[in-house]
């Protein structure tokens, strides 16, 4: 079955510090994944979404992801965090055996220091 | 601006109380969803329409009901809510149930039982 990892329930980064939120992924073909954002008191948010193109994904808000096979990883990065950025990132894959279906990681609460 | 509604944001009932939570779309997307997320946990599906298609998850409760009068409107119906129902309830849409498809959310409806 296909799942998500996301290491780390809780991350905190200087303001202009680097973002690096961590997910491993766990499949048997190559997988569809996704990043979502919540604010608080909000619905998700797509940041970007990986479907077998190019494996560096570009998404809004200045969030790359880069899909590794070989470490069965697709870590989110910003070069230079905004206070703006304070949200929940949850990493998520659609299984192949339930193409309607998303299964989301925990989520990482990502907390920006002034 | 294409949207997903949900209405209200916020919702208060009492125990054993039936409540119904309302989404509507101006998307006019296929799919319907409906998602429960407890705090601090990742968001957990409910169900689905296509269409006018109906798609249970296999541990959502039989207290949990959905009805899809037409193309836009979705509404989930909470028979009789107890404690543990206690959540955010998120509405989502997406075109088809395509893998690669994007969901796209709703602010949610935060319900709260007494």
């Amino acid at each position: 079955a296909q799942s998500v990892t996301q290491l780390g329930s809780h991350v905190s980064v200087s303001e202009g510090a680097l973002v690096l939120l961590r997910c491993n992924y766990s499949s048997s073909v190559p997988p569809y994944l996704f990043w979502y954002v919540q604010y608080p008191n909000q619905g998700l948010q797509l940041l970007l979404k990986y479907t077998s193109a190019a494996t560096l994904v570009k998404g809004i808000n200045g969030f790359e992801a880069e899909f590794k096979k070989s470490e069965t990883s697709f870590h989110l990065t910003k070069p230079s965090a905004h206070m703006s950025d304070a949200a929940e990132y949850f990493c998520a894959v659609t299984p192949y055996s339930s193409a309607s279906k998303i299964i989301f990681g925990s989520g990482t609460r990502l907390s920006i220091r002034p | 601006d294409a949207m997903v509604i949900q209405n209200p944001r916020y919702q208060v009932t009492q125990f054993g109380k039936p409540v119904t939570l309302s989404c509507s779309q101006t998307l006019n997307h296929n799919v319907m969803y409906w998602y429960q997320q407890k705090s601090s946990q990742a968001p957990k599906l409910l169900f689905h329409y296509y269409d006018k298609d109906f798609n249970n998850e296999a541990d959502t409760p039989d207290n949990f009901q959905s009805r899809r009068p037409n193309t836009s409107f979705c509404f989930l119906d909470i028979r009789s809510p107890g404690l543990g129902d206690a959540a955010m309830y998120l509405c989502a849409t997406s075109r088809d149930v395509a893998i690669q498809e994007t969901q796209y959310f709703g602010p949610g409806t935060r319900l709260l039982v007494l």
